[in-house]
């Protein structure tokens, strides 16, 4: 299984843009790299992912590097309520069509005022 | 966009009772669904795949006898955590892929915490 490496913790001044890394120099040609973040007592919400280009919708911007070994995750202006833990997960496949998600531990984002 | 509901949010229940937790998909099929448990400031941990009309696939480790799971329907799986203790407790939740092309992040529900007394 492609596993994933993340700092365990991050602060990050409101407003200003926040910059999550990720390891994965295991991931193999055809796994896709998906971020979700938790709220706490929440469910996990989905954010972005991709799998060799960068990618961007209206939460996030992933940027994955041309060897696929790493990516990092860009909040453009991060508020008070995106405090939260971000996961970075390769998705793997667990045999024919199936796949899962298996989370790290992931990293928490603190956003300060 | 795509909706996973779990009911209920939170229960409590006595030792030695069973427990059944439902996730629904409210305006997709899936005809898989995952199961997760997360125990306080630990990450979620994969428990089973949930495959409708077939025998669910459980993760290594973990008892598929006491954790049952049921996927009668392309939008319901249940599980039901059968004589719950109080190691049981935890919080699960349920997630699923409202399409089956890359274009599609996987949906989770919003939990449900239970605590077994």
């Amino acid at each position: 299984d492609a596993k994933t490496t993340q700092p365990p913790s991050m602060d990050c001044a409101e407003g200003r843009a926040a910059n999550l890394p990720c390891n994965h120099s295991t991931i193999s040609g055809n796994e896709y790299v998906y971020w979700y973040r938790q709220i706490h007592s929440q469910g996990p919400q989905y954010i972005i992912h991709g799998l060799k280009n960068n990618e961007t919708n209206e939460m996030a911007s992933l940027i994955i590097t041309e060897d696929r070994k790493s990516s990092t995750l860009i909040l453009p202006h991060a508020t008070l309520r995106d405090t939260a833990v971000y996961y970075c997960i390769v998705r793997v496949n667990s045999g024919g069509s199936n796949y899962k998600l298996t989370f790290g531990k992931g990293t928490l984002l603190t956003v300060n005022p | 966009g795509a909706v996973v509901s779990q009911h209920p949010s939170w229960v409590i229940c006595k030792s030695g009772t069973s427990v059944k937790i439902e996730c629904r998909s409210l305006d997709f099929q899936a005809t898989t669904m995952f199961w997760y448990r997360q125990f306080p400031k630990q990450s979620l941990m994969l428990m089973a795949t949930s495959n409708e009309g077939s025998k669910a696939t459980y993760e290594q480790g973990v008892e598929k006898d006491k954790f049952l799971i049921n996927h009668a329907s392309l939008t319901l799986s249940t599980l039901t955590v059968t004589s719950a203790h109080p190691e049981d407790s935890s919080f699960y939740i349920c997630s699923a892929r409202p399409g089956q092309g890359e274009g599609y992040g996987y949906t989770f529900g919003s939990g449900t915490r239970l605590t077994v007394v």
